[in-house]
């Protein structure tokens, strides 16, 4: 089992709707959890970490973590076809060694 | 504030040669970590470092090998290269213990 699995995608959505990526991990004690934003042949853009379960609101962008679930969630509201790139999870296993998930590709049409 | 600073940008190598990479953390940021991207596995942790030590190593063999300085700017090196390890190489910097990581833009290394 990998560590941190999404749905490697693509997500196609329509400019103006909120897109949702999905995010499970392995290690139960993990603490902290990240999503990075990825344009193709750029570096991983921070969008947003999460540490406590529940919900976290950053303009357009919503984490939500599940702990009991291993679940982390992106939610996008109002996207725009600028939000197309991939969507990348990732978990701090502990001193700082993060853990990614493979991404998911998000194409958003005008 | 200066992001991460990674030089160079860009490096073509031939098999067997040995290349150093750079990366300087954002001012005050004491960990850094470095990561290696392919098209094929994704991003993977190379190793961290914390005030000059390693404090944690990913699953990679003994030709890679990183240090850091009093400054926390960063080094890693690979020997002996070998096609495999063209990749994307990235440094993260953390301020610290269970905080965001921030990358720098990155080194695309070819191994021809």
């Amino acid at each position: 089992q990998k560590e941190v699995e999404q749905n490697s995608g693509p997500l196609s959505v329509p400019e103006g709707a909120i897109a949702s990526l999905n995010c499970t991990y392995s290690d139960r004690v993990s603490q902290s959890f990240f999503w990075y934003r990825q344009y193709s042949g750029k570096s991983p853009e921070l969008i947003m970490s999460i540490y406590s379960n529940g919900d976290k609101e950053d303009g357009r962008f919503t984490a939500q973590l599940n702990k009991a679930s291993q679940y982390v969630s992106l939610l996008i509201r109002d996207s725009q076809p600028s939000d197309s790139a991939t969507y990348l999870c990732a978990v701090n296993t502990g001193f700082q060694k993060l853990v990614f998930g493979t991404g998911t590709r998000l194409l958003v049409s005008p | 504030k200066a992001g991460v600073t990674q030089t160079p940008r860009y490096l073509i190598k031939t098999r067997g040669q040995q290349v150093t990479l750079s990366c300087s953390p954002i001012s005050g940021h004491r960990s850094v970590s470095w990561y290696q991207q392919t098209p094929g596995q994704g991003l993977q942790f190379l190793f961290e470092y914390f005030s000059e030590t390693q404090r944690n190593k990913g699953n990679f063999p003994g030709r890679f090998s990183g240090r850091q300085f009093s400054n926390s700017r960063s080094e890693m090196n690979v020997s002996t290269l070998e096609l495999g390890d063209s990749a994307l190489y990235l440094c993260a910097s953390f301020r610290d213990t269970n905080t965001e990581a921030f990358f720098g833009q990155g080194t695309r290394l070819t191994v021809v």
